[in-house]
Protein backbone atom coordinates (compact mmCIF):
# COMPACT_ATOMS: atom_id res chain seq x y z
CA UNK A 1 0.00 0.00 0.00
CA UNK A 2 0.76 3.87 0.08
CA UNK A 3 3.36 4.80 2.43
CA UNK A 4 3.86 8.41 2.86
CA UNK A 5 6.73 9.76 5.10
CA UNK A 6 6.83 13.32 6.38
CA UNK A 7 9.56 15.53 7.61
CA UNK A 8 10.19 17.55 9.95
CA UNK A 9 8.37 16.52 12.81
CA UNK A 10 8.16 19.10 14.88
CA UNK A 11 9.31 23.13 13.32
CA UNK A 12 9.88 26.15 15.44
CA UNK A 13 10.25 29.54 13.26
CA UNK A 14 10.20 33.04 14.35
CA UNK A 15 7.15 35.27 13.23
CA UNK A 16 7.61 36.48 9.56
CA UNK A 17 9.94 33.32 8.41
CA UNK A 18 8.94 30.89 6.46
CA UNK A 19 8.19 27.55 7.01
CA UNK A 20 8.89 24.41 4.45
CA UNK A 21 7.51 20.68 5.12
CA UNK A 22 8.59 18.17 3.00
CA UNK A 23 6.62 14.62 1.98
CA UNK A 24 7.82 11.66 0.03
CA UNK A 25 5.14 8.84 -1.12
CA UNK A 26 6.12 5.20 -2.78
CA UNK A 27 2.90 4.70 -4.69
CA UNK A 28 3.43 5.87 -8.52
CA UNK A 29 -0.24 5.74 -8.61
CA UNK A 30 -1.14 8.05 -6.50
CA UNK A 31 -2.26 11.34 -8.11
CA UNK A 32 -4.26 13.78 -5.56
CA UNK A 33 -2.18 15.19 -2.67
CA UNK A 34 -3.83 17.55 -0.09
CA UNK A 35 -2.30 18.85 2.78
CA UNK A 36 -4.47 19.94 5.92
CA UNK A 37 -4.22 21.90 9.48
CA UNK A 38 -5.39 20.59 12.54
CA UNK A 39 -6.08 22.41 15.41
CA UNK A 40 -6.29 21.35 18.79
CA UNK A 41 -9.60 19.82 19.64
CA UNK A 42 -10.33 20.31 16.34
CA UNK A 43 -11.04 17.92 13.03
CA UNK A 44 -8.32 18.23 9.72
CA UNK A 45 -9.13 21.35 7.45
CA UNK A 46 -7.87 21.60 4.07
CA UNK A 47 -5.07 24.26 3.40
CA UNK A 48 -4.01 23.59 -0.70
CA UNK A 49 -3.87 20.83 -2.62
CA UNK A 50 -2.26 19.49 -5.75
CA UNK A 51 -2.81 17.39 -8.61
CA UNK A 52 -0.77 15.18 -10.56
CA UNK A 53 -0.79 17.28 -13.64
CA UNK A 54 0.36 20.22 -12.04
CA UNK A 55 3.59 21.19 -10.92
CA UNK A 56 3.09 23.90 -8.04
CA UNK A 57 -0.31 25.85 -6.55
CA UNK A 58 -0.12 28.81 -4.93
CA UNK A 59 -2.75 30.58 -2.50
CA UNK A 60 -1.80 33.60 -0.48
CA UNK A 61 0.78 33.28 1.69
CA UNK A 62 0.51 29.16 1.06
CA UNK A 63 2.07 26.91 -1.90
CA UNK A 64 2.75 23.47 -2.39
CA UNK A 65 5.31 21.52 -4.80
CA UNK A 66 4.95 18.20 -6.72
CA UNK A 67 8.01 16.50 -8.23
CA UNK A 68 6.22 13.22 -9.41
CA UNK A 69 9.59 11.78 -10.96
CA UNK A 70 10.94 12.48 -7.36
CA UNK A 71 7.64 11.14 -5.57
CA UNK A 72 8.16 14.14 -3.59
CA UNK A 73 5.50 17.02 -2.29
CA UNK A 74 6.38 20.34 -0.37
CA UNK A 75 4.50 22.58 1.70
CA UNK A 76 5.54 26.45 2.04
CA UNK A 77 4.41 29.03 4.10
CA UNK A 78 6.07 32.29 3.77
CA UNK A 79 5.31 35.72 6.40
CA UNK A 80 4.14 33.12 8.54
CA UNK A 81 2.19 34.26 11.81
CA UNK A 82 1.29 32.88 15.22
CA UNK A 83 -1.64 31.56 14.11
CA UNK A 84 -0.33 29.43 11.90
CA UNK A 85 0.75 27.11 14.70
CA UNK A 86 -0.85 23.99 14.36
CA UNK A 87 -0.31 20.43 13.35
CA UNK A 88 0.03 19.75 9.65
CA UNK A 89 -0.40 16.76 7.50
CA UNK A 90 0.30 15.87 3.77
CA UNK A 91 -1.51 13.12 2.26
CA UNK A 92 -1.53 11.30 -1.22
CA UNK A 93 -4.82 9.74 -2.53
CA UNK A 94 -5.01 7.34 -5.81
CA UNK A 95 -8.77 6.91 -4.89
CA UNK A 96 -10.83 7.49 -2.19
CA UNK A 97 -8.77 6.97 1.17
CA UNK A 98 -6.24 9.69 1.80
CA UNK A 99 -2.90 8.02 2.96
CA UNK A 100 -1.88 10.41 5.41
CA UNK A 101 1.85 11.21 7.47
CA UNK A 102 2.80 11.60 10.72
CA UNK A 103 2.41 15.29 10.84
CA UNK A 104 4.55 18.24 11.65
CA UNK A 105 3.63 20.64 14.64
CA UNK A 106 4.84 23.72 13.32
CA UNK A 107 4.99 26.61 16.16
CA UNK A 108 5.65 30.13 15.25
CA UNK A 109 6.90 32.25 17.69
CA UNK A 110 6.58 36.45 18.18
CA UNK B 1 -23.05 25.67 3.49
CA UNK B 2 -23.13 24.14 7.20
CA UNK B 3 -19.90 21.70 7.42
CA UNK B 4 -19.81 17.99 8.29
CA UNK B 5 -21.38 17.32 11.69
CA UNK B 6 -20.68 14.77 13.64
CA UNK B 7 -22.08 13.20 17.32
CA UNK B 8 -21.36 12.41 20.14
CA UNK B 9 -18.20 14.52 20.51
CA UNK B 10 -16.96 13.01 23.34
CA UNK B 11 -18.27 9.40 24.37
CA UNK B 12 -16.60 7.16 27.40
CA UNK B 13 -16.94 3.39 26.87
CA UNK B 14 -16.03 0.07 28.93
CA UNK B 15 -14.07 -3.08 27.65
CA UNK B 16 -16.42 -4.78 25.90
CA UNK B 17 -19.11 -2.74 24.90
CA UNK B 18 -20.15 -1.16 21.81
CA UNK B 19 -20.32 2.22 20.09
CA UNK B 20 -22.48 4.21 17.13
CA UNK B 21 -21.26 7.18 16.15
CA UNK B 22 -23.10 9.26 13.12
CA UNK B 23 -21.94 11.59 10.65
CA UNK B 24 -23.80 14.10 8.53
CA UNK B 25 -21.90 15.28 5.11
CA UNK B 26 -21.98 18.88 3.74
CA UNK B 27 -25.35 18.75 1.55
CA UNK B 28 -25.38 17.63 -1.21
CA UNK B 29 -21.81 15.43 -1.01
CA UNK B 30 -22.74 11.78 -1.45
CA UNK B 31 -19.34 10.45 -0.31
CA UNK B 32 -18.81 9.40 3.85
CA UNK B 33 -14.99 8.15 4.58
CA UNK B 34 -13.74 7.44 8.32
CA UNK B 35 -10.72 7.67 9.87
CA UNK B 36 -9.30 6.98 13.01
CA UNK B 37 -6.61 9.26 13.99
CA UNK B 38 -4.39 7.79 17.21
CA UNK B 39 -1.10 9.79 18.90
CA UNK B 40 0.75 6.29 17.70
CA UNK B 41 -0.87 5.33 14.42
CA UNK B 42 -1.50 8.98 13.36
CA UNK B 43 -4.67 9.19 10.87
CA UNK B 44 -5.84 6.13 9.44
CA UNK B 45 -8.64 5.14 6.69
CA UNK B 46 -11.35 2.97 7.95
CA UNK B 47 -13.92 2.64 5.03
CA UNK B 48 -15.67 5.13 2.47
CA UNK B 49 -19.46 4.81 1.70
CA UNK B 50 -20.92 6.12 -1.68
CA UNK B 51 -24.93 6.01 -2.54
CA UNK B 52 -25.10 3.59 0.87
CA UNK B 53 -22.16 0.85 -0.58
CA UNK B 54 -19.22 0.49 1.32
CA UNK B 55 -16.56 0.97 -1.98
CA UNK B 56 -13.20 0.87 0.27
CA UNK B 57 -12.13 -0.68 2.91
CA UNK B 58 -9.18 -0.12 4.71
CA UNK B 59 -6.93 -2.67 7.06
CA UNK B 60 -9.09 -2.81 10.06
CA UNK B 61 -10.69 -5.59 11.79
CA UNK B 62 -14.38 -6.39 11.08
CA UNK B 63 -15.42 -5.24 14.58
CA UNK B 64 -15.30 -2.26 12.94
CA UNK B 65 -18.36 -1.40 10.40
CA UNK B 66 -20.13 1.07 9.18
CA UNK B 67 -23.22 1.89 7.19
CA UNK B 68 -24.09 4.58 5.05
CA UNK B 69 -28.53 6.07 4.52
CA UNK B 70 -30.45 7.53 1.61
CA UNK B 71 -29.87 10.71 2.87
CA UNK B 72 -25.69 10.04 2.93
CA UNK B 73 -25.77 10.13 6.61
CA UNK B 74 -23.69 7.62 7.69
CA UNK B 75 -22.60 5.70 11.06
CA UNK B 76 -19.97 3.87 12.21
CA UNK B 77 -19.80 0.98 14.52
CA UNK B 78 -17.45 -0.75 16.90
CA UNK B 79 -18.39 -3.93 18.56
CA UNK B 80 -16.51 -5.42 21.69
CA UNK B 81 -14.88 -2.55 21.91
CA UNK B 82 -10.74 -2.97 23.45
CA UNK B 83 -8.21 -0.09 25.24
CA UNK B 84 -6.87 0.31 21.95
CA UNK B 85 -9.92 1.68 19.95
CA UNK B 86 -9.51 5.07 22.09
CA UNK B 87 -9.32 7.34 19.74
CA UNK B 88 -10.65 10.46 17.61
CA UNK B 89 -12.90 9.14 15.35
CA UNK B 90 -13.10 11.36 12.06
CA UNK B 91 -15.52 11.92 9.28
CA UNK B 92 -15.04 13.21 6.22
CA UNK B 93 -17.59 13.93 3.21
CA UNK B 94 -16.72 14.52 -0.57
CA UNK B 95 -18.99 15.36 -3.68
CA UNK B 96 -17.71 12.03 -5.42
CA UNK B 97 -15.26 10.54 -3.19
CA UNK B 98 -12.44 10.84 -5.60
CA UNK B 99 -10.06 14.05 -4.09
CA UNK B 100 -11.41 16.78 -1.82
CA UNK B 101 -12.34 15.97 1.31
CA UNK B 102 -13.52 17.65 4.21
CA UNK B 103 -13.39 16.61 7.79
CA UNK B 104 -15.61 16.93 10.69
CA UNK B 105 -15.00 17.27 14.41
CA UNK B 106 -14.39 14.52 15.27
CA UNK B 107 -15.49 12.05 18.18
CA UNK B 108 -13.02 11.24 21.02
CA UNK B 109 -13.27 7.94 22.09
CA UNK B 110 -11.95 7.11 25.68
CA UNK B 111 -12.59 3.27 26.18
CA UNK B 112 -12.03 2.02 30.09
Amino acid sequence: GENVEQHPSTLSVQEGDSAVIKCTYSDSASNYFPWYKQELGKGPQLIIDIRSNVGEKKDQRIAVTLNKTAKHFSLHITETQPEDSAVYFCAASSGYALNFGKGTSLLVTP
Amino acid sequence: KAGVTQTPRYLIKTRGQQVTLSCSPISGHRSVSWYQQTPGQGLQFLFEYFSETQRNKGNFPGRFSGRQFSNSRSEMNVSTLELGDSALYLCASSNRGEGTQYFGPGTRLTVL
